[in-house]
């Protein structure tokens, strides 16, 4: 069975300094994989989306990349965190293009809080 | 531009009642429509989806929902609710193009279920 794995589960960063949030994805090949922000409980924001090696797709400008170094690996970064980064992340996975019905499969979330 | 709209922010209900959590949505062509929820500090976890078929779409924890093309909704139900189905529930459409298809969701219902 496929499981999503993200790390670490909360972070507490000084503003100006560096982020990296991690998900890894197991049991499938060739997932699309998302980074998502929640700010203040409530709505999904989709920031990034991968649909390969390489591939990253941006979709609001911001002060957050993103990098997908390995097919089932997604990492979300920052050179200089704000205090508007905070907000609880949450990695996403579904099925490639040719096999995907929609569904997302979501891991438990990075809360990170900017002091 | 597909949406979907949840216009409820907080639904409350006793246990053992009826439950509905709205969702309308607005679509060009076929919809793809979905239910997850969210228990605090925790992912998105997935409900339920509308592909095609029959209108009634049953779900995961007892829920189903109820796909209604004249009114453009699909409400969320339960016939008796429990004090575990307190939960944020978002309500999401497939937005397709570009290279991958991707979710948009609602702005989320909470849903609390009283003793």
């Amino acid at each position: 069975s496929q499981t999503i794995h993200q790390w670490p589960a909360t972070l507490v960063q000084p503003v100006g300094s560096p982020l990296s949030l991690e998900c890894t994805v197991e049991g499938t090949s060739n997932p699309n994989l998302y980074w998502y922000r929640q700010a203040a409980g409530r709505g999904l924001q989709l920031l990034f989306y991968s649909v390969g090696i390489g591939q990253i797709s941006s979709e609001v400008p911001q002060n957050l990349s993103a990098s997908r170094p390995q097919d089932r690996q997604f990492i979300l970064s920052s050179k200089k965190l704000l205090l508007s980064d905070s907000g609880f992340y949450l990695c996403a996975w579904s099925l490639g293009r040719s096999a995907n019905t929609g569904e997302l499969f979501f891991g438990e979330g990075s809360r990170l809080t900017v002091l | 531009a597909q949406s979907v709209a949840q216009p409820e922010d907080q639904v409350n209900v006793a246990e053992g009642n009826p439950l509905t959590v709205k969702c309308t949505y607005s679509v060009s062509g076929n919809p793809y429509l979905f239910w997850y929820v969210q228990y605090p500090n925790r992912g998105l976890q997935f409900l339920l989806k509308y592909i095609t078929g029959d209108n009634l779409v049953k779900g995961s924890y007892g829920f189903e929902a109820e796909f209604n093309k004249s009114q453009t909704s699909f409400h969320l139900k339960k016939p008796s609710a429990l004090v575990s189905d307190s939960a944020l529930y978002f309500c999401a459409v497939i937005n397709y193009g570009g290279a991958t298809n991707k979710l948009i969701f609602g702005t989320g219902t909470l849903l609390a279920v009283q003793p």
